[in-house]
């Protein structure tokens, strides 16, 4: 199994900041990734797909970057509605996995 | 506008069955995979399985083979997870999301929609 390790698991950030999330799988998975974002009580909402690729009606301060083993996702100027907690996922071969999530705090 | 719906939440004793559902509209059901979701009490996400309407083709999640059913009914373009026996482990939000691979494109390869979940509580 491939598995998909997201680092750091937690960041306190302000309103304007630039953030970056890593996510590294274990073997190669080309460019078969996505980053989904889920608020409290609510759905995960896909972010990013084809590692770089941005979702239709999602913000351009959101961008993804990354081939092989290691991506990023970044986000250029953090807004009140970007707290919240952020996976990867990778879609390689089967069985699929998701990172570990990432939460984006307030600080 | 591609939707899917999922059943209420559900209260159950522990060694009770269940059937959960996740009712797509919008778009040609019978041709994208359907994944299910698992989220643990404060946990992330785990994959449980993809079914494919069309033919109801699985794929499993080798952690969750034997404990899980997945179904399909495409005539009323529904998925179905079930169990036959419930633990308090299963305690946990359940997703469907559609996956994004079609019988002529598989590509990208994302869960584009997501249903809105449902709560699964096991207890005695």
């Amino acid at each position: 199994d491939i598995q998909m390790t997201q680092s750091p698991s937690s960041v306190s950030a302000s309103v304007g900041d630039r953030i970056t999330i890593t996510c590294r799988a274990s073997q190669g998975i080309s460019n078969w990734l996505a980053w989904y974002q889920q608020k409290p009580g609510k759905a995960p909402k896909v972010l990013i797909y084809a590692a770089s690729s941005l979702q239709s009606g999602v913000p351009s301060r959101f961008s993804g970057s990354g081939s092989g083993t290691d991506f990023t996702l970044t986000i250029s100027s953090l807004q009140p509605e970007d707290f919240a907690t952020y996976y990867c996922q990778h879609s390689n071969s089967f069985p699929l996995t998701f990172g570990g999530g990432t939460k984006v705090e307030i600080k | 506008e591609v939707q899917l719906v999922q059943s209420g939440a559900e209260v159950k004793k522990p060694g009770e069955s269940l059937k959960i559902s996740c009712q797509g509209s919008g778009y040609s059901f019978s041709n994208y995979w359907i994944g299910w979701v698992r989220q643990l009490p404060g946990k992330g996400l785990e994959w449980m399985g993809l079914i494919y309407p069309g033919d109801s083709d699985t794929r499993d999640n080798p952690s969750f083979q034997g404990q899980v059913t997945m179904s399909v009914d495409k005539s009323i373009s529904t998925a179905y997870l079930q169990w036959s026996s419930l633990e308090a482990s299963d305690t946990a939000m359940y997703y469907c999301a559609r996956y994004h691979c079609s019988s002529t494109s598989c590509y990208p390869r994302n869960f584009d929609y997501w249903g809105q979940g449902t709560q699964v509580t096991v207890s005695s």
